[in-house]
């Protein structure tokens, strides 16, 4: 069993609409949590940060952690083609440098 | 700011060639890192760097070879590479909090991208 899962995809959504996009994991002890977004051929962007259970906005996008279910989501209203990425979750324990990321979501936003 | 700068955005080489890659960042993080990227995988976690000292080696092959000369600054050097080390080799850092090796480091921010082949 991998550390992280995450459904690869691809996603594929009309403008406007409301993504979710989710990553589990299996080791309780993870306390840090990241949302990356890669545009094909370039090196991903940090979207969201967290480290407590509960929601977080910025702007468009929203980012929700449960650690007693050990599940992250990710949700981005209003959708744009631009949207259209890569979404890696990542994760890491509290005392640790490596990052441990999911397979990565493929998302596509159609006009 | 939160820029990482990476050079050079592609790069060619033979299998007998010596090349270097450049991660710049101006942040003043004092932890640096390279990730090796290949297509349609996530980023695999090669070094770290905390305060200029190599604090991870995730077994990676002796063609390649990090080095810290600055806090600012951090080299990949390559040599008698492999066609299956062609990938996209990623630059981050973070902050480090506290002092010394091993605490707790914020998040890391991403350069680029060097887009590496080799024949």
């Amino acid at each position: 069993q991998k550390e992280v899962e995450q459904d690869p995809g691809p996603l594929s959504v009309p403008e406007g609409a409301i993504v979710s996009l989710n990553c589990t994991y299996s080791n309780s002890a993870f306390q840090y949590f990241m949302w990356y977004r890669q545009y094909s051929r370039k090196g991903p962007e940090l979207l969201m940060y967290t480290y407590s259970s509960g929601n977080k906005e910025d702007g468009r996008f929203t980012a929700q952690v449960d650690k007693s279910s050990k599940y992250i989501s990710l949700f981005i209203r209003d959708s744009q083609p631009s949207d259209s990425a890569t979404y890696l979750c990542a994760m890491r324990l509290y005392n640790t440098d490596k990052l441990i990321f999911g397979t990565g979501t493929r998302l596509q936003v159609f006009p | 700011d939160t820029e990482v700068t990476q050079t050079p955005k592609h790069l060619v080489m033979g299998m007998t060639n010596k090349k270097s890659l450049k991660c710049e960042q101006h942040m003043g993080h004092r932890a640096m890192y390279w990730y090796k990227q290949k297509a349609k995988k996530p980023p695999e976690l090669m070094f770290v760097y905390s305060y200029e000292k190599l604090s991870i080696n995730e077994s990676v092959p002796s063609r390649f070879s990090p080095e810290c000369p600055n806090s600012s600054l951090l080299n990949l050097h390559l040599h008698a590479l492999q066609p299956e080390d062609s990938a996209l080799y990623l630059c981050a850092s973070s902050q480090v909090k506290g002092l010394g090796l091993g605490l707790p480091l914020d998040t890391q921010y991403f350069g680029p991208g060097t887009r590496l082949t080799v024949l």
